[in-house]
């Protein structure tokens, strides 16, 4: 059972204009979510997280926004970059065995950006 | 420079014959933790170490083994290799302690066994 699902796997963004990635998941007890980025040939590098407390956190181009109720984040960069592209991976921790915080990933979005 | 060092990055082997993945943090990290990442199926916690000498299943432990023996190192063991580990490896570690700590991620080690 996918309990982190981003059902876009790709996704193609003229330059300069706004990037938006969406991710579900199903699992109400995480209460903390994580974006990655990926280059080719290099592992997942954190970029912007979000606590349950809050519905929006801020840095630079990224925001990421989390809506409780349905279930749902998403991520937007503004303005997209060429180095913008990347598989980007939505993840949360479950803590159901306390200490482990198992990363759940999604499958990732390919962001492509346009020049 | 704070990193997660794996090594080999690319390996050929066949089946049956033992390998061992190294993983090393110079970050101090208590937590470490081995995840595969397969086509379609993102990432899954193969093992994970909350500090040395303390190790456990993840999801997909079969086939594997990890040790801790020192706090900046943590090997992924394969004894017996097959085919179905051919797989895109991760090593991570993070900081515990604080609430919400990212994991940090290695470069990854591509694996094939034939």
């Amino acid at each position: 059972d996918q309990q982190v699902k981003q059902n876009s796997p790709s996704l193609s963004v003229q330059e300069g204009r706004i990037s938006i990635l969406n991710c579900d998941y199903t699992n109400s007890m995480f209460d903390y979510f994580l974006w990655y980025k990926k280059y080719p040939a290099e592992g997942p590098t954190f970029l912007i997280s979000i606590s349950s407390i809050k519905d929006k956190n801020e840095d630079g181009r990224f925001t990421v926004f989390l809506n409780k109720s349905a279930k749902h984040l998403s991520l937007h960069i503004v303005p997209s970059q060429p180095g913008d592209s990347a598989v980007y991976f939505c993840a949360a921790p479950d803590n159901t065995n306390f200490g482990n915080e198992k990363l759940t990933f999604g499958t990732g979005t390919r962001l492509t950006i346009i020049p | 420079e704070a990193q997660v060092t794996q090594n080999p990055r690319y390996l050929i082997t066949v089946t049956g014959k033992k390998l061992t993945v190294t993983c090393s943090q110079n970050m101090n990290h208590e937590y470490m933790s081995w995840y595969r990442q397969d086509p379609g199926l993102g990432l899954r916690q193969i093992y994970y170490s909350m500090n040395v000498e303390v190790t456990d299943k993840g999801d997909v432990p079969e086939g594997y083994k990890v040790s801790r023996k020192e706090k900046r190192n943590f090997p992924l063991i394969l004894e017996s290799p097959s085919p179905n580990q051919t797989s895109l490896y991760f090593c991570a570690s993070r900081r515990t302690g604080l609430n919400n700590q990212p994991q940090h991620f290695g470069d990854g080690t591509r694996l094939s066994i034939l």
